[in-house]
């Protein structure tokens, strides 16, 4: 079955730290992989997404992932955490020619920055 | 550039009442989706409107109808609100409803709150 996992449901990092959050998926297929951004009251922003090619992608405010099919993982990375990245995260999974309808989103990971 | 546009942004319901979620896109998209968020639970899918003129059902489609009016808009329907249903809903639209590397991913609009009482 499709899945996918945020192990961590809480992070906190100080500012000017690096962050990693972690995203595990299950995927019978190839897997188009994505990560969002959820600002207090406001929907979901897309971060950057992975279809093929450089395992290593980078997206928007300086964020980066990298597929790891060995791990099933597609893990977030930011070096150096600013006080604006308090949101929280979704991680996504579908798959070439299925339906957007049919991504399948974790359950989010809540990012507290300290000044 | 309004995006994907939703109304009302909150709303308390009593068990029972019915009411309509809009949501509207300006951006020439052909599919569109409802999906409600709970805490720990993610996004899950209601209902989605692949082009006009046709809808299919989602993770969670019991309770609610929708309708694509038109190419810009589709509507959430609860015909008789429960308190199950308190959660927060988001609108999305995208260009097609196939995924590929071609298509830009979802676009949600910013949530309506609903809460039944």
């Amino acid at each position: 079955a499709q899945s996918v996992t945020q192990p961590d449901i809480h992070i906190t990092v100080s500012e000017g730290a690096s962050l990693e959050l972690r995203c595990n998926y299950s995927y019978g297929a190839t897997p188009y992989l994505f990560w969002y951004v959820q600002s207090p009251g406001q929907g979901l922003q897309l971060l950057l997404k992975y279809f093929s090619g450089d395992t290593l992608v980078q997206g928007i405010k300086g964020f980066e992932a990298e597929f790891k099919r060995s791990q099933s993982s597609f893990n977030l990375r930011k070096p150096s955490v600013h006080w604006s990245d308090a949101a929280e995260y979704f991680c996504a999974v579908g798959g070439r020619g299925s339906t957007l309808g049919r991504l399948y989103f974790g359950r989010g990971t809540q990012l507290t920055v300290w000044p | 550039n309004a995006g994907v546009t939703q109304t009302p942004k909150f709303q308390v319901l009593k068990t029972g009442q019915s009411m309509t979620l809009q949501c509207a896109q300006d951006m020439n998209h052909n599919s569109m989706y409802w999906y409600r968020q709970d805490p720990g639970m993610g996004l899950r899918l209601i209902y989605y409107s692949a082009s006009e003129g046709t809808t299919d059902k989602g993770e969670v489609p019991n309770g609610y109808n929708v309708s694509r009016l038109n190419k810009r808009e589709f509507s959430l329907r609860l015909e008789s609100a429960a308190p199950s249903q308190t959660s927060v809903y988001f609108c999305a639209s995208s260009e097609e409803v196939i995924l590929s590397s071609y298509n830009s991913p979802l676009h949600f609009g910013n949530g309506t709150r609903l809460t039944v009482t």
